[in-house]
């Protein structure tokens, strides 16, 4: 079932901060993040396990909150180069182990202004 | 490092025809790579797990004989979109899974092949 990103736009200024959620209705084992500026491919930010860990890379962080099956991305002092579309993505473990394909949400549309 | 790597970047074919896509892992092996497809201002969609030696395990709603997927060897996974369709035309990207410690698996996206059926 895809994962619900909220919200679906968002404008900021430069140096602004940003949070974009991503929620569950079934349960999780990691929550994968992603930014995607247009007609390219994805690009890797972070992986969060069970456990409610948070991560953080720079001036993006998230956290992961397995009971609630939540996950948000946090972007402080928001730059230019950070606009793009960012997508959560979920995956279960199945029972073999292994890695397991994702299911993406709608993603965030983030447009940052100078 | 994780780089990955597709060819072609874009291809344009006619109807009836077959096209074939590379997926390349090109600093790491991966046991398991994915093959997503993506609609204009949409997400991307799961098609199919791709794992070295084995048949590819497929998405619902995906038709495998349409989308054949061999997985050679650790660094290389191949889709075929037979007997293509306009309807087929898409951004399709696979990715590559590498071991990230503590029982997790990161992806790795590929730089996407954007296919147009005329």
């Amino acid at each position: 079932q895809q994962p619900v990103q909220s919200p679906q736009a968002v404008i900021l200024r430069e140096g602004e901060d940003a949070v974009i959620n991503c929620s569950s209705s079934k349960a999780l084992y990691s929550v994968h993040w992603y930014r995607q500026k247009h007609g390219e491919a994805p690009v890797f930010l972070m992986i969060l396990l069970k456990g409610g860990e948070q991560k953080g890379h720079e001036k993006i962080s998230a956290s992961f909150n397995e009971k609630k099956q939540q996950s948000s991305l946090y972007l402080t002092a928001s730059q230019l180069s950070y606009s793009g579309t960012y997508f959560c993505g979920t995956e279960k473990k199945y029972s073999g182990g292994g890695a397991d394909g994702l299911t993406f949400g709608k993603g965030t549309h983030l447009i940052i202004q100078p | 490092g994780a780089v990955v790597s597709q060819h072609p970047s874009w291809v344009i074919c006619k109807s009836g025809t077959s096209v074939k896509i590379e997926c390349r892992s090109l600093d790491f092996q991966a046991t398991t790579m994915f093959w997503y497809r993506q609609f204009p201002k949409q997400s991307l969609m799961l098609m199919a797990t791709s794992n070295e030696g084995s048949k590819a395990t497929y998405e619902q709603g995906v038709e495998k004989d349409k989308f054949l997927i061999n997985h050679a060897s650790l660094t290389l996974s191949t889709l075929t979109v037979t007997s293509a369709h306009p309807e087929d035309s898409s951004f399709y990207i696979c990715s590559a899974s590498s071991f990230g410690g503590r029982g997790s698996y990161e992806q790795y996206f590929g730089p996407g092949t954007r296919l147009t059926v005329t």
